[in-house]
């Protein structure tokens, strides 16, 4: 199992532009989380999505952000019209249903996104 | 709201030295608290839970609700325990989304 795979792992984008994020979660896992890294800052929670459902997106910026986890395929966080501010680095994590409160989330080695 | 305060950005500690890492939470619920580590070139992950009261790697964090601490304690340093650190809560209710700290930069000196 190669864990959450994240692609690309660097992304470079012209204000303006937009930036596709992409999550593969681990084998077996139907709940993703995106989370945003801005520099000297922790993680911050962005979306949380089952299979064809946003489950809560209330740490999404209101506007050009946008999150999907179709029936096939991976995950994608995308933004459009980037900004400066937008430079950071964007992780993903994975986590089964085991029927317990909290499944442990697993997290991928994260998407830097660098906006000029 | 919930918050999570890490108060040191770096540690440095000498090998075999006690190790002391701050986390302080507000939440007006009770929420579950956990240690996540980022080692060099590798992936965050899960290091220990408050509800699962265990030791990892030397590693141990007792939940304090009266000063809503969860510090994370190693009696004995190693080399290898230079990584970086987030403390991190879920609310008890509401969705499985981490609120993580800032993180706290841990150097064992040799």
């Amino acid at each position: 199992n190669a864990g959450v795979m994240q692609n690309p792992r660097h992304l470079v984008r012209r204000r303006g532009q937009e930036a596709r994020l992409r999550c593969s979660p681990m084998k077996g896992h139907s709940h993703v989380y995106w989370y945003r890294q801005l520099p000297e800052e922790g993680l911050k929670f962005m979306v949380y999505l089952q299979k064809e459902n946003i489950i809560d997106e209330s740490g999404m910026p209101k506007e050009r952000f946008s999150a999907e986890f179709p029936k096939e395929g991976p995950s994608i966080l995308r933004i459009q019209q980037v900004v400066r501010g937008d430079s950071a680095a964007y992780f993903c994590a994975s986590s089964g249903t085991s029927g317990s409160y909290y499944n442990e989330q697993f997290f991928g080695p994260g998407t830097r996104l660098t906006v000029l | 709201a919930q918050r999570v305060t890490q108060p040191e950005k770096l540690l440095s500690v000498f090998k075999g030295a006690p190790v002391e890492l701050k986390c302080n939470y507000s939440y007006s619920g009770s929420p579950e608290l956990f240690w996540y580590v980022q080692y060099s070139r590798q992936r965050l992950q899960l290091l220990l839970r408050h509800i699962s009261r265990e030791s990892i790697k030397g590693f141990t964090a007792d939940l304090n609700k009266g000063e809503t601490s969860f510090h994370l304690k190693k009696p004995f340093a190693q080399e290898e325990d230079s990584a970086m650190y987030y403390c991190a809560l879920i609310r008890q209710t509401g969705a499985n989304n981490l609120f993580f700290g800032t993180g706290t930069r841990l150097t064992v000196i040799p």
